[in-house]
Parts: C-alpha cells; structure tokens; sequence
C-alpha cells in the first residue's frame, strides 16, 4: 500500500530556505504513470498546489511561487523535496506530498507537516 | 489562470438529507480535469471524485460528480454521519500544467 511520508523542519526563520523531504514507500516513484506533487495549506484555509515532478525530473511550478520554489527528486532513495526560498509568515502552512495520476489529480497524500515561519 | 469557486461556503444538513454542491470555473474546463476531494479536520484530503464523474477506490456510491463546461455539481445522496467534512473541488491545466483548487464547501451537522 503506498505510503507518503514528509520530513523536515517545523520552524523556519523569515528570509530563509524550508525544505522538506517526502519519502515514498509501497510503490515507486519512477512510475511512468504519476506526478510527485507539494500541495500546501495555511491554517484556517484552502489549499493551494506549490509545484510537481516527474521521476525523469521534469517539473511544474504554481506561477505564484515559482521564482522561489525548486523541486527534485532521487530515485535511488524513492524521494523527492521541496525547497521554497525567501519565507515569510505567509508561508506558514500544513505541506502535503502527493502522488498525482497523471498530474491530473492527487491519488494519495501524505499526513502532512506543519511549518511555522517565524523569528 | 482558471478559478474555481465553490458553493455555498457552508451547507447545514442532517444525517441522510441530500447534499449538493456546486463549482464554477471561470472558463470552461476538460471533464476529464476536474476532481472532488474530502478533507477532514487534522487529516490530509482524500480524493473522491477524478474525471468530474468516476469514484475512487473504496468510495461508496452514495457519492456522484457530474456537470460539464464550466459548473460541476459533487451529490452525497443520503449523508453519514462520517460525511461531515470539507469538501474542494480541483481543476487541472494543461497550458501550462497547473492545478487549482476551489476554496472549499464545508458540510456541517444542522
């Protein structure tokens, strides 16, 4: 059964990088049938898609948040990371990993991770 | 950049009364592009709905997608007391590749 798992710092000072890491068991992330995606949601609030990647490296970023936003992945470990640059308290949210069928739309998720942007 | 927007924001009902929820795009989006997905507090969303019509694995059939074009419609025929959550509805695009989400329709208990 797939299972997504997202790991990485809850606290992140303002101006500096967060990162998280989403490690993917139960199936692989070379599959040539999914997108690997970061969908983020601020407390009280909607989501919001960040950006998505395939195993080839091929990724899609929300025009938003694309000048700030670097994903990737690594096969041999089955992961892929997300890197958003330049926080703010704006970027307070719960992130979400996602398998994606096709980049249509989110077959599984992961728990989620709360981070908080603050000093 | 196509919008979804979701409606009402909040629909009040009792266990199984017939809920109906509505999403309007503001240009007529692919139906094989639009999906439903439940969110429940404290847990990660589950998808529903894919392709406005299709149910997911292991959802029970009392939910149904419909709509074409532009509005799309999510019914739960007789809702469960486990039916009470958020409700989003997602469109994905293809020039470029992009998804969005609706803001979301909470179904609470009258």
């Amino acid at each position: 059964q797939l299972q997504l798992q997202e790991s990485g710092p809850g606290l992140v000072k303002p101006s500096e990088t967060l990162s998280l890491t989403c490690t993917v068991s139960g199936g692989s992330i070379s599959s040539s049938s999914y997108y690997w995606g970061w969908i983020r949601q601020p407390p009280g609030k909607g989501l919001e898609w960040i950006g998505s990647i395939y195993y080839s490296g091929s990724t899609y970023y929300n025009p938003s948040l694309k000048s700030r936003v670097t994903i990737s992945v690594d096969t041999s470990k089955n992961q892929f990371s997300l890197k958003l640059s330049s926080v703010t308290a704006a970027d307070t949210a719960v992130y979400y990993c996602a398998r994606q069928r096709s980049m249509v739309y989110a077959t599984g998720w992961g728990q989620g991770t709360l981070v908080t942007v603050s000093s | 950049e196509i919008v979804l927007t979701q409606s009402p924001d909040t629909l009040s009902l009792s266990p199984g009364e017939r809920a109906t929820l509505s999403c309007r795009a503001s240009q007529s989006i692919s139906s094989n592009y639009l999906a439903w997905y439940q969110q429940k507090p404290g847990k990660a969303p589950r998808l529903l709905i894919y392709g406005t019509s299709s149910r997911a694995a292991d959802i029970p059939d009392r939910f149904s997608g419909s709509g074409s074009g532009t509005d799309f419609t999510l019914t739960v025929s007789s809702l469960e007391p486990e039916d009470f959550a958020v409700y989003y509805c997602q469109q994905y695009g293809s020039s470029p590749p992009e998804l969005t989400f609706g803001g979301g329709t909470k179904v609470e208990i009258k």
